[in-house]
């Protein structure tokens, strides 16, 4: 069946650096890429979301970067502050005019001050 | 104020009980979803819903149904509560954001099956 692999499981940054989290997904047919954050105890809440008519989108300190050929994309976080500090789980769309979503495992990102 | 409720937050039965956890919005949204979650893990579609009458299994809806008989309800019930269902169960609506269809989630029922 359709999947999404989310890579790393776990990353471990200190503050002020960088994190980048990968997916890639199988069903060609995806054509939205939402990445949600988790909180601990708390529910998910979208950050940044992409089209597959658009390479790349940025919203202050997030961006996401999306390759259709390769079916891959990546959560960048710059400037890394430890509030960022989260489970990330991505997400795709899963063929056309279905509105069902496949989750990636997520990544637990930790902020070090 | 426009969101999605979930209710209740926490519940402990045994196993064999029947017992429905409630989930509504408020922002007129037609689609919505019911996803299963272990704390931290990834989350499994159990089932959706595209509006009023409609129903579409998802991954996890072997044993669970759900109804939507107004567009702000979409309640989900187990028929009989086993100890593997302990887990968080998280409710979603969408809408179309600029991009595609943004998913807004409930706050969550943790459930515990003894």
């Amino acid at each position: 069946g359709e999947n999404v692999e989310q890579h790393p499981s776990t990353l471990s940054v200190q503050e002020g650096d960088s994190a980048v989290i990968k997916c890639t997904y199988s069903d060609s047919a995806s054509n939205y890429f939402p990445w949600y954050k988790q909180e601990l105890g708390k529910r998910p809440q979208l950050i940044i979301d992409i089209r597959s008519n658009v390479g790349e989108k940025k919203d202050q300190r997030i961006a996401v970067t999306l390759n259709k050929t390769a079916k891959h994309f990546s959560l960048h976080i710059t400037e890394t502050q430890p509030e960022d500090s989260a489970v990330y789980f991505c997400a795709a769309s899963m063929g056309s005019g279905t509105y069902k979503y496949i989750f990636g495992t997520g990544t637990r990102l930790k902020v070090l001050a | 104020e426009a969101d999605i409720y979930q209710t209740p937050r926490y519940l402990v039965i045994g196993t064999g009980k029947k017992i429905t956890l409630e989930c509504s919005q408020t922002m007129g949204h037609d689609k919505m979803y019911w996803y299963q979650q272990d704390p931290g893990m990834e989350l499994h579609l159990i089932h959706y819903s595209y509006g009023v009458n409609s129903t579409e299994k998802g991954d996890l809806s072997s044993e669970s149904t759900v109804s939507r008989i107004r567009t702000e309800h979409f309640p989900l019930t187990l028929e009989s509560a086993r100890p593997s269902h302990t887990s968080q169960y998280l409710c979603a609506s969408s809408d179309r954001g600029l991009a595609g269809d943004t998913q807004y989630f409930g706050p969550g029922t943790r459930l515990t099956v003894l």
